[in-house]
């Protein structure tokens, strides 16, 4: 079956430093997305990805941020200068219609 | 905006007792809605999906789920809970095509008891 890929799983940087998480969406599939999970918190929307495009971006999704997708299979987000509150579980997600596939996730720690 | 609520944080049944997650959304328009489900230390997995089709959905591993616009609700249910069923279940909405960001409740997670 089919499976939204995303690499690393696990990935601790310093305060400061750029990451970038990396995320293979499900190959037929058009709209991709980035959430993220602080601990023991909800799921929250960062942004959506349409056609080569940002189409849709919560609050949270500030100039650190940016999402690409440099060919044709991979989507990945970068956040420039990684804070504290960064730490989270990202999750990339796709669609072709309603009802998102999710990935298993990268844990982001800052330190 | 939309929104959803998700009574109950925690809720513990026995095994083989019937699992009821309550989810009650707030939408301005006609809502999609889905169930997730969270294994620990894994991502989200679609467990199913309304969008305006039959009222009441039935999902994967046994699971179903009923919307009821008078109530506002889309709660989820098993007949028969199996241990394997302990984890965190989310439900989430969204608006227009349902390509849209989903909003996701805060979670219940279920525990299973032998």
């Amino acid at each position: 079956e089919p499976e939204v890929t995303q690499t690393p799983s696990h990935q601790v940087t310093q305060m400061g430093q750029e990451v970038i998480l990396r995320c293979v969406p499900i190959s037929n599939h058009l709209y991709f997305y980035w959430y993220r999970q602080i601990l023991g918190q909800k799921v929250e929307f960062l942004v959506s990805f349409y056609n080569n495009e940002i189409s849709e971006k919560s609050e949270i999704f500030d100039d650190q941020f940016s999402v690409e997708r440099p060919d044709g299979s991979n989507f990945t987000l970068k956040i420039r200068s990684t804070k504290l509150e960064d730490s989270a579980m990202y999750f990339c997600a796709s669609t072709r219609d309603r009802g998102a596939f999710f990935g298993q996730g990268t844990r982001l720690t800052v330190v | 905006a939309q929104s959803v609520t998700q009574l109950g944080s925690h809720v513990s049944v026995s095994e083989g007792a019937l699992v009821l997650l309550r989810c009650n959304y707030s939408s301005s328009v006609p809502p999609y809605l889905f169930w997730y489900v969270q294994y620990p230390n894994q991502g989200l997995q679609l467990l199913l999906k309304y969008t305006s089709a039959a009222t009441l959905v039935k999902g994967i591993n046994g699971f179903e789920a009923e919307f009821k616009k008078s109530e506002t609700s889309f709660h989820l249910t098993k007949p028969s809970a199996h241990m394997s069923d302990a984890a965190e279940y989310f439900c989430a909405v969204t608006l227009d095509t349902g390509r849209r960001a989903l909003t996701f409740g805060s979670g219940t997670r279920l525990q299973v008891q032998p």
